[in-house]
């Protein structure tokens, strides 16, 4: 049992690139959630999925898009990558929406220069 | 707004010494409340969490915490720590909503031998 799995571990991409993260789970979570980590900033939600087929905008939507085509999959994209975008991102699932627990992979670090 | 503060940023203790490190929300009506931790390069891990009831919990790792309403409080408390305690540890809400959860920004934790 993998639990959530990101790939990449690390990336580092040049201003105006674009990347996917790859977010799976396998314990048929409802709920998924892509969160970034900065210094003193604590975790801040980006978008989130209450289910296949859907997305919503987190606090700090701007400059990601989201996908779910498959319950198991949450794909976080970055169309034109920014230095302000880098950061340690997180994915998370759960099976309620209370969040009881939230299961976290163990990041992506991304490097934009 | 929801918030949760935790005012210490960085809480340093000594070996085999009692550990608080404290945590506020601010919600109209009384959140869950969890406390997770995070080793260095890992995702983040469910210490303990507080849906109702008995306002002493206890959690994984020989962790407690304490609610107490009438100081919007849920500080988490250890009576003995352990160098491997050394983390960043994350308080957090959920008060409804799709969203999950609102996290503090994180106690860093140094253990002194």
């Amino acid at each position: 049992n993998a639990g959530v799995t990101q790939t990449p571990k690390f990336r580092v991409l040049k201003t105006g690139q674009s990347m996917t993260l790859l977010c799976a789970q396998d314990m048929n979570h409802e709920y998924m959630y892509w969160y970034r980590q900065d210094p003193g900033m604590g975790l801040r939600l980006i978008h989130y999925s209450v289910g296949e087929g859907t997305t919503a905008k987190g606090e700090v939507p701007d400059g990601y898009n989201v996908s779910r085509l498959k319950k198991q999959n949450f794909l976080l994209g970055l169309e034109s990558a920014a230095p302000s975008q880098t950061s340690v991102y997180f994915c998370a699932s759960s099976y309620s929406v209370d969040n009881s627990p939230l299961h976290f992979g163990n990041g992506t670090r991304l490097t934009v220069t | 707004a929801q918030s949760v503060t935790q005012p210490d940023i960085h809480i340093t203790v000594s070996e085999g010494a009692s550990l608080e490190l404290r945590c506020n929300y601010s919600y109209g009506a009384t959140p869950y409340l969890f406390w997770y931790v995070q080793s260095p390069g890992q995702g983040l891990q469910l210490l303990l969490k507080y849906f109702s009831g008995d306002t002493l919990v206890q959690g994984i790792k020989g962790f407690e915490a304490e609610f107490k309403r009438s100081q919007s409080s849920f500080n988490l408390r250890k009576p003995s720590v352990h160098w491997s305690d050394a983390a960043e540890y994350f308080c957090a809400a959920y008060g409804g909503g799709a969203d999950g959860l609102t996290f503090g920004k994180g106690t860093h934790l140094i253990i002194q031998p």
